[in-house]
């Protein structure tokens, strides 16, 4: 069974970068595809980017693209998200969760889900 | 960008009773929708993918119905853990994929 356990929350000012963590145990990383999800204090779900399950293409949003970086570490099965370029916007839980998609993996649904890492940008 | 909207809002029901979720795209995505339940404090647990297909260890109260625009998820009897935050998220096509605003479903 997947399990993913993320680094702990980080206050950061504005225009710094940040680096989250996501350790996976109980499988492989290199057989998952993880993706980032974010949500703001009080607010929806934003799918950030990841990795796609069949070809192994690193995709971004659209809204991300220029800074942010997914990378990952398979000798510690550890995935990671760095974002640059911090704003006030960018307060939020970021989740990692691992993508599945069906026989024609037109997009992919997400579960498991780490257990959140709050970032908080604040001068 | 495909928009997802959820109705209602919230959602107030009595335990045992039935509780029916709304979801629209603003574009057909086929049947690449899924489910989500997130409880205050913790990350979104899947429910349902394919519009209609439990995810693992999910109880049969929980059922998805729909194509194309228009999604439904229905809570047969509500029980007291199912008091939460339902979100939808479309994934018709890479690199994309949206979530609805969410609805609550709390105690009446």
């Amino acid at each position: 069974q997947v399990q993913l356990v993320q680094s702990g929350a980080e206050v950061k000012k504005p225009g710094a970068s940040v680096k989250v963590s996501c350790k996976v145990s109980g499988y492989i990383l290199t057989e998952l595809a993880m993706h980032w999800v974010r949500q703001a204090p009080g607010k929806g779900l934003e799918w950030m980017g990841g990795i796609h399950p069949e070809d192994g293409e690193t995709i971004y949003a659209q809204k991300f693209q220029g800074r942010v970086t997914m990378t990952e570490d398979t000798s510690t099965d550890t995935a990671y998200m760095e974002l640059s370029s911090l704003r006030s916007e960018d307060t939020a839980v970021y989740y990692c969760a691992t993508a599945s998609c069906g026989g024609d993996c037109q997009g992919a649904w997400f579960d498991p889900w780490g257990q959140g890492t709050l970032v908080t940008v604040a001068s | 960008e495909i928009v997802m909207t959820q109705s209602p809002a919230t959602l107030s029901v009595s335990p045992g009773e039935r509780a029916t979720l709304s979801c629209r795209a603003s574009q057909s995505v086929t049947s690449n929708l899924a489910w989500y339940q997130q409880k205050p404090g913790q990350a979104p647990r899947l429910l349902i993918f394919g519009a209609s297909t439990r995810a693992t260890g999910i109880p049969a109260r929980f059922s998805g119905s729909g194509s194309g625009t228009e999604f439904t998820l229905t809570i047969s009897s509500l029980q007291s853990e199912d008091f939460a935050v339902y979100y939808c998220q479309q994934y018709n096509n890479w690199p994309e994929f949206t979530f609805g605003p969410g609805t609550k479903v709390d105690i009446k």
